[in-house]
Order: C-alpha cells, then structure tokens, then sequence
C-alpha cells in the first residue's frame, strides 16, 4: 500500500530555532506533494504544494527523489506556527495523509 | 460561498443507531471526499465522488456506510447500526477534477458512539 510517513509523533523546539518536520513518501511516480496545517480548533488547511515551489509563512519544502523525502523547514521557529503538519501525496488521484506531526513552539 | 460546511458539528449516538451527515462542498468544485480521522492519527480517505459518481470507496468502508451525492451537489454520509469503533471525526473535503490545488476541507462532524 502506498504510504506517506512522517515519523515524529512531536516535535518540540523554542522560538527563534530551525524547525525541520520530515515526510517520506513510498510512491514515486507521482510529483505532487502536500503539506497541510491544522492549527488549534480550526480547519485543516492546505500550507503549500510541490508543485509551485512557494514559501508560505516562512515555510519551504523541497522534493528529495533519491530519498523519497518532502520535508517541511522554517529556518526561525515563532510561536504561532505551533499546529499538527500533515504531509499528504495522491498516488492514485486521492490524497493520502501521514500520521501528521504536533509541532510545538515554546517561548 | 463560503467554503466547505458540514453538519452537524457534533452527534452523539447509541449504539446500533443510524447516523447521518451532511456536507456543501465549494460550489465550484467537481470533487467531494469523505474521511475519517481519529485521535493521534492523520485523515483516512473512506471515498470520494466526482459530481454525482461515486468513483472509488476504501477498503476501510464496511457495507455499514453510504454515501451519496444527488446531482453532484451537497452530499450525505449514513451510518447504519453504529459501533463504539465508529467513533472518530468525519471530514468531508473538495476540489476540483484535478487536485493540485489541493483540497478544501470542512471543520467535520464528530461522532460519539456510546
């Protein structure tokens, strides 16, 4: 079965530090890549795409094809970004979702 | 339009009861998606429908669940005799036919079993 995997159930770290929330994906005939946020008692949401390559709120992710990786980075850590990441990847047309990541953002 | 809505936000159930959700997608998108997500855990997909065709169900989907979307608009996710395993948040997504936008999701329903 096609899987996407993010193997850190929590990520701790203080304000001001690099953040790097990983995602390995077992298919690789598919391009796309997701990465969608779901802040406290809101929405899940979408927080940027692989295919256009964009920065949003500070945050990049570049597709690694040798080590089947699309980790998400943020080189300084602020408070607001605490939140459950969620890496996703359509291998067949549906997105499938990792087990998500608890990111928190200490003072 | 004011995004993807889903109701009731919250359902508490006996078990053995029928349930039965309801979700407005983005008017105009062509793709509705069904998941399941439960405590520690990323969303499930259980099924997805484009306009009113019902294109792919997961295994995860027992007979115990339907679904439907009449006529590609708003669509309904029913339960029948609902166990304490049942309990999880239901999130109903959509996007259109092709999906690199990604999809927009509801705030989901939660299901009690008790």
């Amino acid at each position: 079965a096609q899987r996407v995997t993010q193997p850190e159930k929590l990520l701790s770290v203080f304000k001001g530090a690099p953040v790097e929330l990983k995602c390995n994906y077992s298919y690789s005939g598919s391009p796309e890549l997701f990465w969608y946020v779901q802040y406290s008692r809101q929405r899940l949401q979408l927080l940027l795409r692989h295919i256009s390559r964009e920065s949003i709120k500070g945050f990049t992710a570049d597709l690694n094809k040798g080590e089947t990786s699309f980790h998400l980075k943020k080189p300084f850590a602020q408070e607001e970004d605490s939140a459950m990441y969620y890496c996703a990847q359509p291998p067949s047309g549906v997105l499938i979702f990792g087990q998500g990541t608890e990111l928190s953002v200490k003072p | 339009d004011t995004g993807v809505s889903q109701d009731p936000r919250h359902k508490i159930t006996k078990r053995g009861q029928n349930v039965t959700f309801r979700c407005d997608p983005i008017s105009e998108h062509n793709r509705l998606y069904w998941y399941r997500q439960t405590l520690g855990q990323g969303p499930e997909f259980l099924t997805y429908f484009q306009n009113e065709a019902q294109l792919e169900k997961s295994r995860l989907l027992s007979d115990r669940f339907s679904a439907e979307r009449p006529k590609g608009s708003f669509s309904t996710l029913e339960i029948q005799r609902t166990e304490q395993g049942d309990s999880a948040m239901y999130l109903c997504a959509s996007s259109f036919v092709r999906g690199h936008t990604g999809y927009t999701f509801g705030s989901g329903t939660r299901l009690t079993v008790v």
